[in-house]
């Protein structure tokens, strides 16, 4: 099936500019969605569809995606943004499989 | 609002059975496909499975086909995980969620499965 593949951690001081990969075989042809996680609670969908954002997330929260490796670019680090984030994609080519990334700590210093 | 209230979590022995239960609520409930998705302590998460919004399809991962069955009570609007033949590395946060499309915009808050002898 297909894979994944983000860094187990990203740090950045406050104000920084966050940059988070998730790579994958010719990932810029699939869809890839973004997840905040913070301890304790259930998964946010903060990006969808490589770069929209569901109402009520902040603008400085930004996708791309090309090549192999879509990017979740968080802008004005802030305290509150620390939190575990996760990218996804669905891949129909293999019954209908929803992949997630091993997850990216994103550490505010 | 949309709003997803697992249940039926709880401490089972290995490979025994265990039934969880999502109560749907705030969206029309046979329009959207339903999933199972699980958290490991301290890991990642997880997709486990799917039924669609119609009920008449089902796929589930590798790890839990053949084991666990996903289904839906339109008239109670609630999903369902049917856990059979429970295994230690079962154990883990089980979160329902609504896909519009192919992401997840809403979750539940989670119920907590542990497996343990």
């Amino acid at each position: 099936s297909y894979v994944l593949t983000q860094p187990p951690s990203v740090s950045v001081a406050p104000g920084e500019t966050a940059r988070i990969t998730c790579g994958g075989n010719y990932i810029s042809i699939y869809s890839v969605h973004w997840y905040q996680q913070k301890p304790g609670q259930a998964p946010v969908l903060v990006v969808y569809d490589d770069s929209d954002r569901p109402s009520g997330i902040p603008e400085r929260f930004a996708g791309s995606n090309s090549g192999n490796t879509a990017t979740l670019t968080i802008s004005g680090v802030e305290a509150g943004d620390e939190a575990d984030y996760y990218c996804q994609v669905w891949d129909s080519s293999s019954d209908h499989d929803w992949v997630f990334g091993g997850g990216t700590k994103l550490t505010v210093l | 609002q949309v709003q997803l209230v697992e249940s039926g979590g709880g401490v089972v022995q290995p490979g025994r059975t265990l039934r969880l239960s999502c109560a749907a609520s705030g969206f029309t409930f046979n329009k959207y496909g339903l999933h199972w998705v699980r958290q490991a302590p301290g890991k990642g998460l997880e997709w486990l499975a799917v039924i669609t919004n119609d009920g008449t399809k089902q796929y589930y991962a590798l790890s839990v086909k053949g084991r666990f069955t996903i289904s839906r009570d339109t008239s109670n609007n609630t999903l369902f995980l049917q856990m059979n033949n429970v295994r230690l590395d079962d154990t883990g946060v089980y979160y329902c969620a609504l896909t519009p499309e192919d992401y997840f915009e809403h979750w539940g808050q989670g119920t907590l499965v542990t497996v343990s002898s």
